[in-house]
């Protein structure tokens, strides 16, 4: 079956860039999209179809994808971004998720 | 506005069954593709089921398949999961999503989520 890989943390200055991965084989021929988790509450979707950000995402955050890795950037960081942050693919039929990343604003 | 609420959640000994539903409101139903993710306490997320608009084709995470059933009541925009033969590692919050996709398609992702409802599976 298709796996997704995160890191499970990673860690940012106030005001700094923060960069989450998703690698996974061939990544790059599919559409990756990316949940935003804060305790206690539902996942919401902060980039879709690699790149794109919905109505209401701060321009801050941002996306690519290439090869075996996608990558969720976020710029100039705030408190406010700390957060679980997951990947998601479709593969043969299935939703696959990452293990998640738990970003820590510090 | 979207709204998707959970409901059927509870406490259930192993062996047990639960049917969870999902009212929604705020967009047409019948056109998009629904499905279930699951979260165990402190865990990452996990994909359970998706049932497609139009021939209602079901698909199904290796871990539920056989033991769980989605469907869906378009008449009344309801989308359920059936629960049987529970484990204690089916214990997680259990997540309405909607797609965005309606008719079978690669399911590039999930734009609304309600807010989810317990399953607790413990003797």
């Amino acid at each position: 079956s298709y796996e997704l890989t995160q890191s499970p943390s990673v860690s940012v200055s106030p005001g700094q860039t923060a960069s989450i991965t998703c690698s996974g084989d061939k990544l790059g021929d599919k559409y990756v999209c990316w949940y935003q988790q804060k305790p206690g509450q539902s996942p919401v979707l902060v980039i879709y179809q690699d790149a794109k950000r919905p109505s209401g995402i701060p321009e801050r955050f941002s996306g690519s994808n290439s090869g075996n890795t996608a990558t969720l950037t976020i710029s100039g960081t705030q408190a406010m971004d700390e957060a679980d942050y997951y990947c998601q693919a479709w593969d043969s039929g299935t939703v696959v998720f990452g293990g998640g990343t738990k970003l820590t604003v510090l | 506005e979207v709204q998707l609420l959970e409901s059927g959640g509870g406490s259930v000994p192993p062996g047990g069954s639960l049917r969870l539903s999902c009212t929604v409101s705020g967009f047409s139903f019948r056109s998009y593709a629904m499905s279930w993710v699951r979260q165990a306490p402190g865990k990452g997320l996990e994909w359970v089921s998706l049932i497609y608009s139009g021939d209602g084709s079901t698909y199904y995470a290796d871990s539920v398949k056989g033991r769980f059933t989605i469907s869906r009541d378009d008449s009344k925009n309801i989308l359920f999961l059936q629960l049987k033969s529970l484990r204690a590692e089916d214990t997680a919050v259990y997540y309405c999503v909607k797609a965005d996709v309606g008719a079978p398609a690669a399911v590039r992702y999930f734009d609304y989520w309600g807010r989810g409802t317990l399953v607790t599976v413990s003797s």
